[in-house]
């Protein structure tokens, strides 16, 4: 069965250090990966994407994340986080031939400190 | 273009009470969904429809119904609502292509079975 672990319900960072959320998943075959963020009181928001390719994902905000298929992560980073970045983040994945349908990681809520 | 929109905003039910969630979508999408958010849970999927005219059940059908009524527009009804049907409900969309796309979602709808 397919499956996204997030291992950390919280984190918090300080304004201008660099941010780390992490995200571990279980699934057959070749994954492809996502993450999305959510203020309070809104709907997701995708952030970035692995499907293929160069390991290192570029998105939105000056988000990254890194697929590392040996140990089954793709953990999300920033290098300097904004008190602005604080908001409820989600990793997904949606295992190859499983049609469009993601499986979703229980979240990880990110406090940045001014 | 409002992307996805989703109708009502709040809603408090009775348990028995029946009602319908309304979700539409103006990017010529093919692929709608309709997920629950839990608290420590992620989002899990009710149900989805992967183009106009189908529809199939995801992770946690029981005590919903849905329709896809057009391209635009899938609902999702509680015919018998019960306390722990309590929740935010999130409307997606996404294109149908050959890999898994990023899905997009609506704003949230917050119910309250009493």
């Amino acid at each position: 069965a397919q499956s996204v672990a997030q291992p950390e319900d919280q984190v918090n960072v300080a304004e201008g250090n660099p941010l780390t959320v992490k995200c571990t998943y279980s699934v057959s075959g070749n994954p492809y990966l996502f993450w999305y963020v959510q203020y309070p009181n809104r709907g997701l928001q995708f952030l970035l994407k692995y499907i293929t390719g160069d390991n290192l994902v570029k998105g939105s905000y000056g988000f990254e994340a890194e697929f590392n298929k040996s140990q089954t992560s793709f953990h999300l980073k920033k290098p300097s986080a904004l008190v602005s970045d604080s908001a409820l983040y989600f990793c997904a994945v949606s295992p190859k031939n499983y049609g469009q349908n993601f499986v979703f990681g229980p979240g990880t809520r990110l406090s940045v400190l001014p | 273009n409002a992307g996805v929109t989703q109708t009502p905003k709040f809603q408090v039910l009775k348990t028995g009470q029946s009602m319908t969630l309304q979700c539409a979508q103006d990017m010529n999408h093919n692929s709608m969904y309709w997920y629950r958010q839990d608290p420590g849970m992620g989002l899990r999927l009710i149900y989805y429809s992967a183009s106009e005219g189908t529809t199939d059940k995801g992770e946690v059908p029981n005590g919903y119904n849905v329709s896809r009524l057009n391209k635009r527009e899938f609902s999702l009804r509680l015919e018998s609502a019960a306390p722990s049907q309590t929740s935010v409900y999130f409307c997606a969309s996404s294109e149908q292509g050959a890999y898994p796309d990023t899905q997009y979602f609506g704003p949230g709808t917050r119910l309250t079975v009493l």
